[in-house]
């Protein structure tokens, strides 16, 4: 079955340093990956998504890329800001026509500190 | 606000009582999922509708839950004669179907199971 693994927080980190967090998956298939974040007190929102082997999702400085060879989609910035705490959650979605669930990873608290 | 909706935000109950959520999705899109969410762990997908048609069902939704769409609209899930272990977060997203579909959240709706 499908499975997503990302690394486990919480990830703490000082404002203004570089940040990755691994994905990586199993799918059958060709699935598409997004990166979800979820604020504290608020749902969940896409950051982020790629569609195809070698595509790269970048939305508000985040950046991944979709890897099928180590079948990967680690996110990274490359200066992180307070206001970027958030939970973040890797997924994917197998089925060609987006109709089914998704399946998401356990998700990665991120705390930035001033 | 145009984004996905959901009533109530908390809901607390006794075991054994029957609870019902309610999800109303844009309006443009024809795809409904509902997902489950327990702490420290991301969505896990429940059912799917397509339209008023309820396509697919997790195995994690057991014979007292129940979801429905009729017209196509809003949705409902209700679980019947709840357990403590029901306790989670109850997620609606939405998409307007497609390949390469992007879902979009509701805030979720909180049960607690007393």
């Amino acid at each position: 079955g499908n499975s997503v693994t990302q690394m486990e927080g919480p990830v703490t980190l000082s404002e203004e340093a570089f940040l990755t967090i691994n994905c990586t998956y199993t799918a059958t298939g060709y699935p598409s990956l997004f990166w979800y974040v979820q604020y504290p007190g608020e749902g969940l929102q896409l950051l982020l998504k790629a569609t195809k082997a070698d595509d790269k999702g970048s939305n508000k400085g985040f950046e991944a890329t979709y890897r099928k060879e180590t079948t990967s989609f680690h996110l990274e910035k490359g200066s992180v800001q307070v206001s970027d705490s958030a939970v973040y959650f890797c997924a994917l979605s197998s089925s060609g026509g987006g109709a089914d669930g998704l399946t998401f990873g356990k998700g990665t608290h991120l705390i930035i500190q001033p | 606000d145009t984004g996905v909706s959901q009533n109530p935000r908390h809901k607390i109950t006794k075991r054994g009582q029957n609870v019902t959520f309610r999800c109303d999705p844009i309006s443009e899109h024809n795809r409904l999922y509902w997902y489950r969410q327990t702490l420290g762990q991301g969505p896990e997908f429940l059912t799917y509708f397509q339209n008023e048609a309820q396509l697919e069902k997790s195995r994690l939704l057991s014979d007292r839950f129940s979801a429905e769409r009729p017209k196509g609209s809003f949705s409902t899930l209700e679980i019947q004669r709840t357990e403590q272990g029901d306790s989670a977060m109850y997620l609606c997203a939405t998409g307007p179907g497609g390949l390469q579909e992007t879902q979009y959240f509701g805030p979720g709706t909180r049960l607690l199971v007393l």
